[in-house]
């Protein structure tokens, strides 16, 4: 398997505008989570899916946040509009509760708002 | 609930010598433990991960782990540290009760020098 992958590894836009962050788990996973690590804050959770539904969107910052996951393949992170604070990695992560629930992860999108 | 600390926020070690990075968690509950590693521009790969079976943990690139409850740590341990080790380790605590909620350490950023 290539692993968790995501798209774009890089994105570099102006203040107000909308971002979407792509992501594909590892075939036969049915957990995904995506994060968000600042230097700040480190690492946080901000959204998971248990075969594709929403289970905890605590982590999401607000409602400029939003996150879908229409099949098994095949995620989405947006940010409308997106704002300077935004700036920050965002990784992807897969799992599977067959293989002990370890998180597998995607290497990231490197965010720069202007 | 649950946390990690890692007690030291960066370790600095001679080529050849030992590693020592220190993790100490708490859970109410039966933990799963990893450690990762991130190295500068990448994303999170597993080094190893104790979940209820023996207590020492090897991983790969050398690294070992050993669970101790009465101490509640989970430190990480290498004989010889190589200069391709030098990055970011982050040591994590899973609750068996809500195998979830992921909570990392803030991360101990190894130097190697020659």
């Amino acid at each position: 398997d290539a692993g968790v992958i995501q798209s774009p590894r890089h994105e570099v836009t102006e203040m107000g505008q909308e971002v979407t962050l792509r992501c594909k788990p590892i075939s036969g996973h049915d957990y995904l989570f995506w994060y968000r690590q600042t230097m700040m804050r480190g690492l946080e959770l901000l959204i998971y899916f248990n075969n594709n539904v929403p289970i905890d969107d605590s982590g999401m910052p607000e409602d400029r946040f939003s996150a879908k996951m229409p099949n098994a393949s095949f995620s989405t992170l947006k940010i409308q509009p997106s704002e300077p604070r935004d700036s920050a990695v965002y990784f992807c992560a897969s799992s599977s509760w067959t293989d002990g629930d370890t998180q597998y992860f995607g290497p990231g999108t490197r965010l720069t708002v202007l | 609930a649950q946390s990690v600390t890692q007690l030291d926020s960066h370790v600095s070690v001679s080529e050849g010598t030992p590693v020592l990075l220190r993790c100490n968690y708490s859970s109410s509950y039966s933990p799963s433990l990893f450690w990762y590693v991130q190295h500068p521009n990448k994303g999170l790969q597993l080094l190893l991960k104790y979940t209820s079976a023996a207590t020492l943990v090897k991983g790969i690139n050398g690294f070992e782990a050993e669970f101790k409850k009465s101490e509640t740590s989970f430190h990480l341990t290498k004989p010889s540290a190589h200069m391709s080790d030098a990055a970011e380790y982050f040591c994590v605590v899973i609750s068996t009760y809500n195998n979830n909620d992921m909570r990392f350490g803030a991360g101990t950023r190894l130097t190697v020098k020659p």
